[in-house]
């Protein structure tokens, strides 16, 4: 079966514009989580996604925002964009709510330029 | 912080050799899991153990849990340089939220 998909895969903005990443979980995961990852601070939580309902949200500025479809798809929206927001942006798609194993895509690299 | 910890940060070890990589945390857990990174890439789950097992193996992996200490342990033995790569542990915390540790780099030389 297919795994998770992220895209795209590297993206490159410019300092105060938005950008949205798309995620698709594997069929019939039911759950979507974000992550930022940059070597400073490691992975770092942003949002859980299970059934279009957001059921926890990291420690993150109200620049990242994100959104579950009906068919689990997930997007996530950083507005006006910072030099601090470069990262690998990983999506992981589990079962359900229960913590039971991550399925990750491949991430999505963001440069802010 | 309620967020895991590992030591060492990075281990450089001959193949062949074991490497043990530790993780401490300081939240209530239902599991501890562990996944692998590979330079830029998803993280790949290894290895989930519950809170009422001590050991668990799969394949060259051993995991250790100890809850009273709150850390756990993983080893990979007979190490191959496709074993380098970035190992974290991962948990569910009091505030429903799953953390990450902040890694450790594993360098297998041939």
């Amino acid at each position: 079966k297919a795994g998770v998909t992220q895209t795209p895969r590297y993206l490159i903005k410019t300092r105060g514009q938005q950008v949205t990443l798309s995620c698709s979980p594997i069929s019939g995961h039911r759950s979507v989580s974000w992550y930022q990852q940059t070597p400073g601070q490691g992975l770092q939580f942003l949002f859980e996604y299970f059934s279009e309902t957001q059921r926890n949200k990291g420690n993150f500025p109200g620049r990242f925002s994100g959104r579950q479809f009906s068919n689990s798809r997930s997007e996530m929206n950083v507005s006006t964009l910072e030099l601090g927001d470069s990262a690998l942006y990983l999506c992981a798609s589990s079962l359900g709510a229960l913590f039971d194993g991550y399925t990750f895509g491949s991430g999505t690299r963001l440069t802010v330029v | 912080s309620q967020q895991g910890e590992e030591d060492p940060q990075a281990l450089s070890i001959q193949e062949g050799e074991n490497a043990t990589m530790n993780c401490s945390y300081k939240t209530s857990i239902n599991n501890l899991q562990w996944y692998r990174q590979n330079s830029g890439r998803g993280l790949v789950h290894l290895i989930l153990i519950r809170s009422n097992e001590r050991e668990k193996h799969s394949g060259r992996l051993r995991v250790t849990l100890d809850t009273s200490k709150k850390s756990s342990s993983l080893l990979i033995t007979a190490s191959r340089a496709a074993d380098t790569a970035s190992y974290f542990c991962a948990m569910k915390t009091s505030y429903d939220k799953v953390i990450f540790g902040p890694g450790t780099s594993l360098s297998v030389i041939p």
